[in-house]
């Protein structure tokens, strides 16, 4: 049972536009990461969030925590073709619950 | 440390043979995961060790799959008498108890195909 909704599914965009992909649940969690994953490699661990209303920077990417630690999102400034790839949200609960994943494909 | 190490990345075999693969976590981590995940979609938790006790399984793991890590170290996962619908990725990650909620560090993973 996937806990942890994110949209949109998939994502094509162009070169230099900018996106948000969300993470959405029911269920409040500890904490919350993001992660990259590209084609034929194991998940990369973006980022953390821990604390209600946090929010992250990463170089372009902005990661923020929903108030009530029940979603998150990740905005992408300028995304450029190196972005492409599989982004997930993962909680933790009594378990460790990822999302349904959002694909992007950046155009260059 | 090289990081997660799983071997091998991959795996073509014929229905109701076996597969077994190996999971090498990074070496201070005591906490490892096995993962399974289908084209596009997100992972599927299977089950966890720490150390060399198993405390989780998932629904998912039926009575054809069985795990171990015997010393604490690596970890094995086998799938018995496979079928077509056990072909994914399976990826194992590893982490400390005090990191595990913060993140894990996974592996390339191994891609199985059953035909």
């Amino acid at each position: 049972t996937q806990l942890l909704e994110q949209s949109p599914q998939f994502l094509s965009i162009q070169e230099g536009e900018n996106l948000t992909v969300y993470c959405n649940s029911s269920s409040v969690f500890s904490s919350l990461q993001w992660y990259r994953q590209e084609p034929g490699e194991g998940p990369v661990l973006l980022v953390t969030v821990v604390t209600g209303g946090e929010v992250k920077k990463l170089k372009r990417l902005t990661f923020q925590f929903g108030d009530a630690r029940k979603d998150s999102s990740l905005h992408i400034t300028a995304a450029q073709p190196g972005d492409t790839g599989l982004y997930l949200c993962a909680g933790t609960g009594n378990q460790f619950y990822f999302g349904t994943g959002t694909s992007l494909t950046v155009i260059p | 440390d090289t990081g997660v190490s799983q071997d091998p990345r991959h795996k073509i075999t014929k229905r109701g043979q076996n597969v077994t693969f190996r999971c090498d976590p990074i070496s201070e981590h005591n906490r490892l995961y096995w993962y399974r995940q289908t084209l596009g979609q997100g992972p599927e938790f299977l089950t966890y060790f720490q150390n060399e006790a198993q405390l989780e399984k998932s629904r998912l793991l039926s009575d054809r799959f069985s795990a171990e890590r015997p010393k604490g170290s690596f970890s094995t996962l086998e799938i018995q008498r496979t079928e077509q619908g056990d072909s994914a990725m399976y990826l194992c990650a590893s982490s400390t108890a005090l990191q595990g909620a913060y993140g894990y560090t996974f592996g390339s993973g191994t891609r199985l195909t059953v035909v």
